[in-house]
C-alpha cells in the first residue's frame, strides 16, 4: 500500500497558522494526495485533496512539492475546534474487474493540539 | 442534505456470535466503503460497494461480508466474532472516485 510519513504530534496556538507536513516519496502519477481529520469521538472528515497543483478551500490550503514527494496542509488560523488527528493519505486508483475504485490507506496521522 | 448515518451507535456481542451493522449513504452517493478502526489506530479499509457489487476489498477474512441496496444504503456483516473484532466500524459514502464522507461509526465490543 502507498505510504505516507507524518509527525506523530504537533502543537499550535489559537489564531496562529499551522503547517502539517507529509512525506510520500513513493507516490505514483495517478495517486491523489488526500487529507482527512478526525475529531474526538467522530468519524473522519474530508479536508482537501490535490494532484499536482496547490489547492485552497474554505477549510485549508494544500501545498504540493514540485516533485510531489511531499505536501503540507495549511490551516491559516487555528481554532480550538481544529484539534484533531490529521491524516495524509495517498488515494490509489485500483482496477478491479472492469471498474476502478479509489483506495484510501490511513496511517497513524498527526495529533494536533491547539492551545488557547 | 442528509449526511451519512450509522446504526446502532454501540453494540456488545459475545465471541462466536454474528453482527450486522447498517449505514445510510449521503444523498447522491452511489459508493459505500467500510472501515475498521481499532483504538489508537487509523481506520483500516475492509471493502467497498458500488452499484450493489463489491468492487474492492482490504486484508480482511471472508467472515466480513456486506451488502449494498438499491437505495445505496449498506450493511456490514461479521460472522464468528472474535475478541479482536472489537473496534469502531465506520462507513463512508461517495460518488465513485470522489471524496469520502464518513458516518459517526458503530462501536462494537466483543466479550
Amino acid at each position: 500500500d502507498a505510504k505516507t510519513t507524518q509527525p506523530n504530534s504537533m502543537e499550535s496556538n489559537e489564531e496562529e497558522p499551522v503547517h502539517l507536513p507529509c512525506n510520500h516519496s513513493t507516490i505514483s502519477g495517478t495517486d491523489y494526495i488526500h487529507w482527512y481529520r478526525q475529531l474526538p469521538s467522530q468519524g473522519p472528515e474530508y479536508v482537501i485533496h490535490g494532484l499536482t497543483s496547490n489547492v485552497n478551500n474554505r477549510m485549508a490550503s494544500l501545498a504540493i512539492a514540485e516533485d510531489r514527494k511531499s505536501s503540507t496542509l495549511i490551516l491559516h488560523r487555528a481554532t480550538l475546534r481544529d484539534a484533531a488527528v490529521y491524516y495524509c493519505i495517498l488515494r490509489v486508483l485500483v482496477n478491479a474487474g472492469g471498474t476502478s475504485y479509489g483506495k484510501l490507506t490511513f496511517g497513524q496521522g498527526t495529533i494536533l493540539t491547539v492551545h488557547p | 442534505e442528509t449526511g451519512v448515518t450509522q446504526s446502532p451507535t454501540h453494540l456488545i456481542k459475545t465471541r462466536g456470535q454474528q453482527v450486522t451493522l447498517r449505514c445510510s449513504s449521503q444523498s447522491g452517493h452511489n459508493t459505500v466503503s467500510w472501515y475498521q478502526q481499532a483504538l489508537g489506530q487509523g481506520p483500516q479499509f475492509i471493502f467497498q460497494y458500488y452499484r450493489e457489487e463489491e468492487n474492492g476489498r482490504g486484508n480482511f477474512p471472508p467472515r466480513f461480508s456486506g451488502l449494498q441496496f438499491p437505495n445505496y444504503s449498506s450493511e456490514l456483516n461479521v460472522n464468528a466474532l472474535e475478541l479482536d473484532d472489537s473496534a469502531l466500524y465506520l462507513c463512508a459514502s461517495s460518488r465513485i472516485l470522489g471524496e469520502q464522507y464518513f458516518g459517526p461509526g458503530t462501536r462494537l465490543t466483543v466479550t
